[in-house]
Protein backbone atom coordinates (compact mmCIF):
# COMPACT_ATOMS: atom_id res chain seq x y z
CA UNK A 1 0.00 0.00 0.00
CA UNK A 2 1.24 3.57 -0.85
CA UNK A 3 2.70 5.42 2.16
CA UNK A 4 3.83 9.10 3.50
CA UNK A 5 7.32 8.99 3.77
CA UNK A 6 9.03 11.79 5.96
CA UNK A 7 13.26 12.22 6.78
CA UNK A 8 14.66 12.65 8.41
CA UNK A 9 12.93 10.51 11.25
CA UNK A 10 14.59 12.66 13.76
CA UNK A 11 16.77 16.18 13.58
CA UNK A 12 18.19 17.74 16.26
CA UNK A 13 19.21 21.32 15.64
CA UNK A 14 20.43 24.74 17.55
CA UNK A 15 17.81 27.79 18.42
CA UNK A 16 17.78 29.85 15.75
CA UNK A 17 18.89 27.86 13.19
CA UNK A 18 17.07 26.50 10.31
CA UNK A 19 15.68 23.52 9.58
CA UNK A 20 13.58 21.46 6.68
CA UNK A 21 11.38 18.86 7.11
CA UNK A 22 11.17 16.82 4.10
CA UNK A 23 7.64 14.71 2.68
CA UNK A 24 6.56 12.67 -0.09
CA UNK A 25 3.13 12.11 -0.28
CA UNK A 26 1.32 9.30 -2.04
CA UNK A 27 1.87 9.61 -5.71
CA UNK A 28 -2.34 10.77 -6.95
CA UNK A 29 -2.46 12.55 -4.03
CA UNK A 30 -3.65 16.48 -4.54
CA UNK A 31 -3.63 18.20 -1.21
CA UNK A 32 -0.74 17.89 1.03
CA UNK A 33 -0.62 18.91 4.85
CA UNK A 34 1.77 19.23 7.73
CA UNK A 35 0.89 18.20 11.50
CA UNK A 36 2.49 18.92 14.84
CA UNK A 37 2.70 17.42 18.12
CA UNK A 38 4.21 18.58 21.51
CA UNK A 39 5.24 15.54 23.70
CA UNK A 40 2.14 14.84 25.38
CA UNK A 41 -0.26 17.22 23.66
CA UNK A 42 -2.48 16.71 21.11
CA UNK A 43 -2.44 16.56 17.21
CA UNK A 44 -2.32 20.15 15.82
CA UNK A 45 -2.86 21.27 12.21
CA UNK A 46 -0.56 23.62 11.05
CA UNK A 47 -0.61 24.02 7.12
CA UNK A 48 -2.73 22.67 4.09
CA UNK A 49 -1.26 22.93 0.31
CA UNK A 50 -2.95 22.72 -3.13
CA UNK A 51 -2.01 23.48 -5.91
CA UNK A 52 0.98 25.14 -5.40
CA UNK A 53 -0.20 27.34 -2.71
CA UNK A 54 -1.84 27.44 0.62
CA UNK A 55 -5.38 26.69 1.39
CA UNK A 56 -5.64 26.95 5.21
CA UNK A 57 -3.36 28.01 8.05
CA UNK A 58 -3.36 27.72 11.58
CA UNK A 59 -2.27 30.46 14.11
CA UNK A 60 0.97 28.50 14.81
CA UNK A 61 1.81 28.59 11.20
CA UNK A 62 3.18 31.73 11.94
CA UNK A 63 5.93 33.96 9.67
CA UNK A 64 9.25 31.63 10.56
CA UNK A 65 7.47 28.60 8.68
CA UNK A 66 6.71 28.42 5.01
CA UNK A 67 5.94 24.96 2.93
CA UNK A 68 6.92 24.66 -0.51
CA UNK A 69 6.66 22.01 -3.28
CA UNK A 70 9.72 21.99 -5.40
CA UNK A 71 9.44 19.19 -7.39
CA UNK A 72 6.39 17.31 -8.52
CA UNK A 73 7.00 14.53 -5.54
CA UNK A 74 8.44 16.26 -2.68
CA UNK A 75 6.46 18.76 -0.08
CA UNK A 76 8.62 20.75 2.60
CA UNK A 77 8.48 22.67 5.69
CA UNK A 78 11.05 24.93 6.59
CA UNK A 79 11.47 26.62 9.70
CA UNK A 80 13.46 29.68 9.12
CA UNK A 81 14.81 30.34 12.88
CA UNK A 82 14.24 27.62 15.51
CA UNK A 83 12.80 27.92 18.92
CA UNK A 84 13.04 25.54 21.68
CA UNK A 85 8.93 25.43 21.59
CA UNK A 86 9.25 24.14 18.30
CA UNK A 87 10.42 20.40 19.47
CA UNK A 88 7.54 18.18 18.53
CA UNK A 89 6.71 15.91 16.43
CA UNK A 90 6.16 16.85 12.47
CA UNK A 91 3.37 14.79 10.77
CA UNK A 92 2.90 15.29 7.00
CA UNK A 93 -0.33 13.89 5.90
CA UNK A 94 -1.61 13.91 2.01
CA UNK A 95 -5.61 13.05 0.85
CA UNK A 96 -6.70 12.22 -2.68
CA UNK A 97 -9.55 14.81 -2.43
CA UNK A 98 -11.30 16.59 0.36
CA UNK A 99 -14.66 14.02 -0.25
CA UNK A 100 -16.34 12.74 2.25
CA UNK A 101 -14.22 9.32 2.10
CA UNK A 102 -11.21 10.48 1.52
CA UNK A 103 -9.33 10.27 4.95
CA UNK A 104 -5.60 11.63 5.68
CA UNK A 105 -2.78 9.49 4.98
CA UNK A 106 -0.50 10.57 7.66
CA UNK A 107 3.86 10.08 7.71
CA UNK A 108 5.27 8.69 10.43
CA UNK A 109 6.92 11.65 11.39
CA UNK A 110 9.74 13.73 11.85
CA UNK A 111 10.91 14.54 15.76
CA UNK A 112 12.77 17.84 15.81
CA UNK A 113 14.83 18.68 18.63
CA UNK A 114 15.99 22.29 19.61
CA UNK A 115 18.10 22.59 21.76
CA UNK B 1 -10.29 25.96 23.05
CA UNK B 2 -11.06 22.96 22.54
CA UNK B 3 -13.31 22.28 19.86
CA UNK B 4 -12.69 18.11 20.14
CA UNK B 5 -12.43 16.29 23.93
CA UNK B 6 -11.36 12.82 24.67
CA UNK B 7 -12.10 13.10 28.30
CA UNK B 8 -10.30 9.49 29.01
CA UNK B 9 -6.44 9.98 29.45
CA UNK B 10 -6.38 5.93 29.42
CA UNK B 11 -8.37 2.90 29.45
CA UNK B 12 -8.30 -0.67 30.19
CA UNK B 13 -10.19 -3.68 28.77
CA UNK B 14 -9.67 -7.14 28.64
CA UNK B 15 -8.98 -9.15 26.07
CA UNK B 16 -12.33 -10.27 24.42
CA UNK B 17 -14.00 -7.52 25.53
CA UNK B 18 -15.82 -4.32 24.04
CA UNK B 19 -13.58 -1.02 24.29
CA UNK B 20 -15.88 2.05 24.05
CA UNK B 21 -14.00 5.35 23.27
CA UNK B 22 -15.71 8.65 23.45
CA UNK B 23 -15.43 11.96 22.10
CA UNK B 24 -17.15 15.32 22.03
CA UNK B 25 -16.98 18.56 19.78
CA UNK B 26 -18.54 22.08 20.32
CA UNK B 27 -18.39 22.98 16.48
CA UNK B 28 -21.52 22.13 15.43
CA UNK B 29 -20.30 22.84 11.77
CA UNK B 30 -18.42 20.02 11.89
CA UNK B 31 -19.34 17.77 9.01
CA UNK B 32 -17.17 14.87 9.02
CA UNK B 33 -15.89 12.73 11.67
CA UNK B 34 -12.55 9.82 12.11
CA UNK B 35 -10.71 8.07 14.57
CA UNK B 36 -7.04 7.62 14.09
CA UNK B 37 -4.59 5.02 15.41
CA UNK B 38 -1.34 5.57 16.74
CA UNK B 39 1.61 3.27 17.80
CA UNK B 40 4.16 5.09 19.33
CA UNK B 41 7.26 6.25 16.70
CA UNK B 42 4.64 6.15 13.84
CA UNK B 43 2.43 8.46 12.39
CA UNK B 44 -1.98 8.16 12.98
CA UNK B 45 -3.33 5.52 11.27
CA UNK B 46 -6.60 6.13 9.54
CA UNK B 47 -9.27 3.99 11.59
CA UNK B 48 -12.69 4.69 10.62
CA UNK B 49 -14.75 7.52 9.64
CA UNK B 50 -18.52 9.09 9.62
CA UNK B 51 -20.23 11.65 7.55
CA UNK B 52 -22.59 13.82 9.83
CA UNK B 53 -25.64 12.56 7.98
CA UNK B 54 -24.89 9.19 9.28
CA UNK B 55 -25.57 7.96 12.52
CA UNK B 56 -23.80 4.45 12.46
CA UNK B 57 -20.58 2.88 10.37
CA UNK B 58 -19.04 -0.19 11.11
CA UNK B 59 -16.24 -1.62 10.00
CA UNK B 60 -15.43 -5.17 10.79
CA UNK B 61 -15.15 -5.20 14.57
CA UNK B 62 -14.97 -0.88 14.33
CA UNK B 63 -18.09 0.59 14.40
CA UNK B 64 -18.30 4.76 15.00
CA UNK B 65 -21.69 5.98 16.24
CA UNK B 66 -22.61 9.49 15.93
CA UNK B 67 -25.01 11.60 18.27
CA UNK B 68 -25.53 14.98 16.07
CA UNK B 69 -27.89 16.24 18.98
CA UNK B 70 -25.61 15.51 22.06
CA UNK B 71 -22.44 16.14 19.65
CA UNK B 72 -20.64 13.09 20.78
CA UNK B 73 -19.26 10.50 18.90
CA UNK B 74 -17.85 6.91 19.90
CA UNK B 75 -16.05 4.55 18.82
CA UNK B 76 -16.59 0.64 19.74
CA UNK B 77 -14.34 -2.18 19.05
CA UNK B 78 -15.69 -5.81 19.50
CA UNK B 79 -14.00 -8.12 20.46
CA UNK B 80 -10.97 -6.19 21.60
CA UNK B 81 -7.26 -7.68 20.91
CA UNK B 82 -3.90 -6.89 22.40
CA UNK B 83 -2.91 -5.21 18.79
CA UNK B 84 -5.74 -2.64 20.20
CA UNK B 85 -3.27 -1.86 22.24
CA UNK B 86 -2.31 1.91 21.13
CA UNK B 87 -3.45 5.72 21.43
CA UNK B 88 -7.03 6.34 19.76
CA UNK B 89 -7.60 10.23 18.59
CA UNK B 90 -10.84 11.39 17.51
CA UNK B 91 -10.68 14.09 15.08
CA UNK B 92 -13.30 16.43 12.87
CA UNK B 93 -13.23 18.83 10.01
CA UNK B 94 -15.65 21.29 8.22
CA UNK B 95 -15.81 21.26 4.58
CA UNK B 96 -12.33 21.42 3.37
CA UNK B 97 -10.51 22.76 6.30
CA UNK B 98 -7.39 20.68 8.26
CA UNK B 99 -8.60 18.06 10.78
CA UNK B 100 -9.18 19.10 14.70
CA UNK B 101 -7.86 16.24 17.10
CA UNK B 102 -8.63 15.41 20.62
CA UNK B 103 -6.00 15.12 22.70
CA UNK B 104 -6.40 10.82 22.47
CA UNK B 105 -6.78 8.01 24.83
CA UNK B 106 -4.74 5.08 25.19
CA UNK B 107 -5.97 1.90 24.66
CA UNK B 108 -4.50 -0.86 26.89
CA UNK B 109 -5.72 -4.33 26.47
CA UNK B 110 -4.85 -6.91 29.42
CA UNK B 111 -4.95 -10.59 28.64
Amino acid sequence: EPEVTQTPSHQVTQMGQEVILRCVPISNHLYFYWYRQILGQKVEFLVSFYNNEISEKSEIFDDQFSVERPDGSNFTLKIRSTKLEDSAMYFCASITDRGYNSPLHFGNGTRLTVT
Amino acid sequence: DQQVKQNSPSLSVQEGRISILNCDYTNSMFDYFLWYKKYPAEGPTFLISISSIKDKNEDGRFTVFLNKSAKHLSLHIVPSQPGDSAVYFCAARRGADGLTFGKGTHLIIQP
